[in-house]
């Protein structure tokens, strides 16, 4: 149980272009959503968090009109990088909490290129 | 403040022999503690998990971990290595009101066949 899908697992774009990140709780309802970036042999960066159903919640220095975050559902959330640049390249990592005393399930994380 | 930090950048251990990877923790309050384990080009894969009650908890594929307050440790430890056990550990604390975890900088582990 307990399964987050993200999708795509890899995307390489041009510079300039917007990328649109999913993530998908698939057996349970994730009233919480989190969005992280992890740079190489680094740890984990949260950048957001996402409630469903209303705004999300930035950490400081990411940037919200950079970094569009949508949790429409209790199944879905979306990250779209806006004007991809080079220095946005990453790997991007979702996951998701029910209520509760849930751990927090990720998702297997999307390598972004931007040439 | 909430942190956790995670003494060695990477542990070398013999297959067959018992690991130990540590973390000293930093909270206000009872810490929520966690374990995950991040395999190359993966999410994170959750382990266990500490809220009360025993110190030493089980978790996923063999591994435990004992909360100790006096030192405020969550050391993740399995008594014999596998080399598929090779992979970067996070531990993580819950941060304060929110249920926000905050990582550790990672452990490699690499288990030598």
């Amino acid at each position: 149980g307990a399964v987050v899908s993200q999708h795509p697992s890899w995307v390489i774009c041009k510079s300039g272009t917007s990328v649109k990140i999913e993530c998908r709780s698939l057996d349970f309802q994730a009233t919480t959503m989190f969005w992280y970036r992890q740079f190489p042999k680094k740890s984990l960066m949260l950048m957001a968090t996402s409630n469903e159903g209303s705004k999300a919640t930035y950490e400081q220095g990411v940037e919200k009109d950079k970094f569009l975050i949508n949790h429409a559902s209790l199944t879905l959330s979306t990250l779209t990088v806006t004007s991809a640049h080079p220095e946005d390249s990453s790997f991007y990592i979702c996951s998701a909490t029910g209520l509760g005393n849930q751990p927090q399930h990720f998702g297997d994380g999307t390598r972004l290129s931007i040439l | 403040a909430q942190s956790v930090a995670q003494p060695e950048d990477q542990v070398n251990v013999a297959e067959g022999n018992p690991l130990t990877v540590k973390c000293t923790y930093s909270v206000s309050g009872n810490p929520y503690l966690f374990w995950y384990v991040q395999y190359p080009n993966r999410g994170l894969q959750f382990l266990l998990k500490y809220i009360t009650g025993d110190n030493l908890v089980k978790g996923s594929y063999g591994f435990e971990a004992e909360f100790n307050k006096s030192q405020t440790s969550f050391h993740l430890k399995k008594p014999s290595a596998l080399v598929s056990d090779s992979a970067l550990y996070f531990c993580a604390v819950e941060g304060g009101a929110t249920n926000k975890l905050i990582f550790g900088t990672g452990t490699l582990l690499a288990v030598q066949p």
